[in-house]
This record gives structure tokens, C-alpha cells and sequence, in this order.
């Protein structure tokens, strides 16, 4: 069973559209992460969202939006899209916040802005 | 900025242990030494943690200095299929977030 599932994988676009990536989680974890892995391979937090209440915002662009329906789901949608946000975009999830927990991560998506 | 100092590439034959240092000289008290690594294409993968005493689980073995001040990840023997950035990660403990800093990783390269 897949414990961290994205979708799409990939995902080809025009500049100025706005597009969604889904993350869902099956560990019963109580918080979920969206991390960026640019082209220069860096992997680097953006959001953490701790049963659906946001608790990491790191500096994103206020285009980005991350929702979370459910302590099982954080989705991301990009308005006006870039081509600086092609990148692959990989979602994970922990069992906690305040204290040490490892992270599960998705298979990601590759976003390709043209 | 990541707080650890990693080599930027190293290669080990197949079958043969697998050595990764890591340097984090600035780690406090109560921050842990995790490990995780990315093969090609894939999300990063959970290895293993540690605090102050070294550890062992059926992927690999962590061995931390008694200053804590470096690491050794020993993957035991290795395969062509551990080939893969792996990253070392401190990360505090008791904070009211839990966020990876990744810095640029080992690429360990497995030769047949």
C-alpha cells in the first residue's frame, strides 16, 4: 500500500495558469509537508500544515496556496504559474510536530512550466 | 543553511561496506543526527536517526562521536541499488516545527 501518494506525476503547463497537486496519506500521521527540489537538485521546505492548521510558511510566494480538507490530505495550488516553479514538488507527512518525527515523503510531481 | 558538512561524492564497490561521514560540529544538546536518502527520480527515503548512542536497523548502522560533532552512516554491504544522494539532517527536538533542512548530500556511486 502506497503511504504518501501524489498526483500527478507530472504535470506540463502554460505560463499564467493555475494548476493543483494533490497529496494524500494513509500512516494516520498528524502532519504534512510540501517541499520543493529545484532543477539545481536542492530540496527545501515550503509549507507544514499540523492537523489542517498551517504551522510553517517559508517565505513562499503568496501565488501558492496549500489546503488541507483533512488531517489526510494537504493539496497545492499554484496561481500564475512561472517558469521559476518548474521544479518537482514532494509532499511527506510525520506522526507529530513539537518533537522529533520522521518524515515519509511522496513520490512527486514533476511540474514543467513552459 | 544546513548545519552539516558532507562529502560531495564517494564511490564503494558492490558487496563491500559503504562509509558516509558527516560533519555537524555545531550540534546542540538536544538535536538529533537523521539520515535519509534520494535514489534517482524518488522522494527522499528515511534511513535512520540517532541522538548519542549509535544505531543499527535492517537498512543500515549510524555511528555518532562521543562529542556527537560527526557521523558515520554504514550501509554494510552495499548494492548497485544504494546508489543515491544521501543526506545527513540535524534536527532539533521539542520546537513547535519539524522541518528538514537538506543540504547537498554524498552521491554514493555503487560500482559493480
Amino acid at each position: 500500500d502506497t503511504a504518501v501518494s501524489q498526483t500527478p506525476k507530472y504535470l506540463v503547463t502554460q505560463m499564467g495558469n493555475d494548476k493543483s497537486i494533490k497529496c494524500e496519506q494513509n500512516l494516520g500521521h498528524d502532519t504534512m509537508y510540501w517541499y520543493k527540489q529545484d532543477s539545481k537538485k536542492f530540496l527545501k521546505i515550503m509549507f507544514s500544515y499540523n492537523n489542517k492548521e498551517l504551522i510553517i510558511n517559508e517565505t513562499v510566494p503568496n501565488r501558492f496556496s496549500p489546503k488541507s480538507p483533512d488531517k489526510a490530505h494537504l493539496n497545492l495550488h499554484i496561481n500564475s504559474l512561472e517558469l521559476g516553479d518548474s521544479a518537482v514538488y514532494f509532499c511527506a507527512s510525520s506522526q507529530g510536530t513539537s518533537g522529533v518525527y520522521t518524515q515519509y515523503f511522496g513520490p512527486g510531481t514533476r511540474l514543467t512550466v513552459l | 543553511d544546513a548545519k552539516t558538512t558532507q562529502p560531495p561524492s564517494m564511490d564503494c564497490a558492490e558487496g563491500r561496506a559503504a562509509n558516509l561521514p558527516c560533519n555537524h560540529s555545531t550540534i546542540s544538546g538536544n538535536e538529533y543526527v537523521y539520515w535519509y536518502r534520494q535514489i534517482h527520480s524518488q522522494g527522499p527515503q528515511y534511513i535512520i536517526h540517532g541522538l548519542k548512542n549509535n544505531e543499527t536497523n535492517e537498512m543500515a548502522s549510524l555511528i555518532i562521536t562521543e562529542d556527537r560533532k560527526s557521523s558515520t552512516l554504514i550501509l554494510p554491504h552495499a548494492t548497485l541499488r544504494d546508489t543515491a544522494v544521501y543526506y545527513c539532517i540535524v534536527t532539533g527536538y521539542g520546537g513547535a516545527t519539524n522541518k528538514l533542512i537538506f543540504g547537498t548530500g554524498t552521491l554514493l556511486a555503487v560500482q559493480p
